[in-house]
């Protein structure tokens, strides 16, 4: 099965900085890529498609970019409402899985 | 308005059994894979199972083969997920979802709020 790792675990920063979250896949899966955002007792809700595209409603902050098996979703000017656990998804060779990968916790220092 | 309502856990001793739904409502359940993923306290997703829009194929991570049982009923637009043989390394929140595909990919593009799982003595 195709691996998927995120680095780093956690990353603490500044409100307005700009974050970066790398996820690598273990083979190319071209495209086929999610991002999703979990905040502190709530469900994963769905951030990104395609490795790049928004889904409807997600702030214009949020952007992913990659191909092949490197991947990385930018916060361009962190906010306190974007504290969560962020997870990447690949997309491809369904079914059986669709495997994610283990989180990147976001903080406020 | 897309909508997952879990229920169905709760405490139960190592060896025993849970039966878990989702009442899907807001779009065509009958059109769309389904899953189920879970979350052990602390830790990161995982996905349990796969299930296909009519019930005929279903996928199921390693290390619940042959424990867990997936089904649906599309006239009640309703998941399902049979445990049994529950282990302490059960113990979770347990989402269900709904996959949706676009463009050749698969994305869980709505998730329930999740129902709590707890295997213990």
């Amino acid at each position: 099965d195709i691996q998927m790792t995120q680095s780093p675990s956690s990353v603490s920063a500044s409100v307005g900085d700009r974050v970066t979250i790398t996820c690598r896949a273990s083979q190319g899966i071209s495209n086929w890529l999610a991002w999703y955002q979990q905040k502190p007792g709530k469900a994963p809700k769905f951030l990104i498609y395609a490795a790049s595209t928004l889904q409807t409603g997600v702030p214009s902050r949020f952007s992913g970019s990659g191909s092949g098996t490197d991947f990385t979703l930018t916060i361009s000017s962190l906010q306190p409402e974007d504290v969560a656990t962020y997870y990447c998804q690949r997309a491809n060779s369904f079914p059986p899985g669709l495997t994610f990968g283990g989180g990147t916790k976001v903080e406020i220092k | 308005e897309v909508q997952l309502v879990e229920s169905g856990g709760g405490l139960v001793q190592p060896g025993g059994s849970l039966r878990l739904s989702c009442a899907a409502s807001g779009f065509t359940f009958s059109r769309y894979w389904m899953s189920w993923v879970r979350q052990a306290p602390g830790k990161g997703l995982e996905w349990v199972v796969n299930i296909k829009q009519d019930g005929s194929e279903k996928y199921y991570v390693d290390s619940v083969k042959g424990r867990f049982t997936a089904s649906r009923d599309n006239a009640k637009n309703s998941l399902y997920l049979q445990m049994n043989s529950l282990r302490a390394e059960d113990t979770a929140m347990y989402y269900c979802a709904r996959i949706y595909d676009v463009w050749g990919g698969y994305y869980r593009d709505f998730w329930g709020q999740g129902t709590l799982v707890t295997v213990s003595s």
